[in-house]
């Protein structure tokens, strides 16, 4: 089976620019969670989807935003970006009051 | 969102010697979860405990959660080079509508052998 995959693994984008970042979960999970992991620090929640709908919201400014599809992956979209938008952008998915799967990420540079 | 804190932020240890990280939290969870994210890599779960007072063990790795739901430790015995990476605890406050997982500062584990 294959895990959560997310694509693409690296990008590089100036500021002011916009940017989508993708995800598949694992066959069956219904939730993606994505998150934002700045160097040397743990994991910042941004957003949960389930069946669709937003589930949860981080501490990020309207410049993020995501959605769910029906066949359960996701897109990240943030627009403006800035020089702190650089980080690596994980996405998670997992069943029900389960442990979550990561991606290996995307690992983002705005210049 | 909630906060959840570990201690310490770094940990150097001699191949062999224990290792205990530890998660604090000003509120009660509905549990604790444990991650552990090699250098350069994802996290990758561990665990989960749920219950007032839980323990687990994996090998040499013992995790256990508080009896007021407040905290959680995460030890581990003899430690290898393999054990090398940031540990993470994770927790959430299940609610109506809404379980989202908020990870803790990580503890740093270098081994040296």
């Amino acid at each position: 089976d294959a895990g959560v995959t997310q694509s693409p693994t690296h990008l590089i984008k100036t500021r002011g620019q916009h940017v989508t970042l993708r995800c598949s979960p694992i066959s069956g999970h219904k939730s993606v969670s994505w998150y934002q992991q700045v160097l040397g620090q743990g994991p910042q929640f941004i957003f949960q989807y389930y069946e669709k709908e937003e589930r949860g919201r981080g501490n990020f400014p309207d410049r993020f935003s995501a959605r769910q599809f029906p066949n359960y992956s996701s897109e990240l979209n943030v627009n403006a970006l800035l020089l702190g938008d650089s980080a690596l952008y994980l996405c998670a998915s997992s069943l029900e009051l389960h442990g979550y799967t990561f991606g290996s990420g995307t690992r983002l540079t705005v210049v | 969102g909630q906060q959840v804190m570990q201690i310490p932020q770094y940990q150097h240890v001699q191949e062999g010697e224990d290792f205990t990280t530890y998660c604090n939290s000003s509120t009660t969870l509905s549990n604790i979860q444990w991650y552990k994210q090699r250098p350069g890599g994802h996290p990758v779960f561990l665990i989960q405990l749920v219950k007032s007072g839980e323990v687990k063990k994996q090998k040499r790795l013992t995790f256990q959660f508080g009896e007021a739901k407040k905290n959680s430790s995460l030890h581990i015995t003899a430690t290898q080079t393999t054990d090398v990476g940031t540990y993470f605890c994770a927790a959430q406050r299940w609610q109506t509508g809404a379980n989202n997982l908020f990870f803790g500062t990580g503890t740093r584990l270098t081994v040296i052998p």
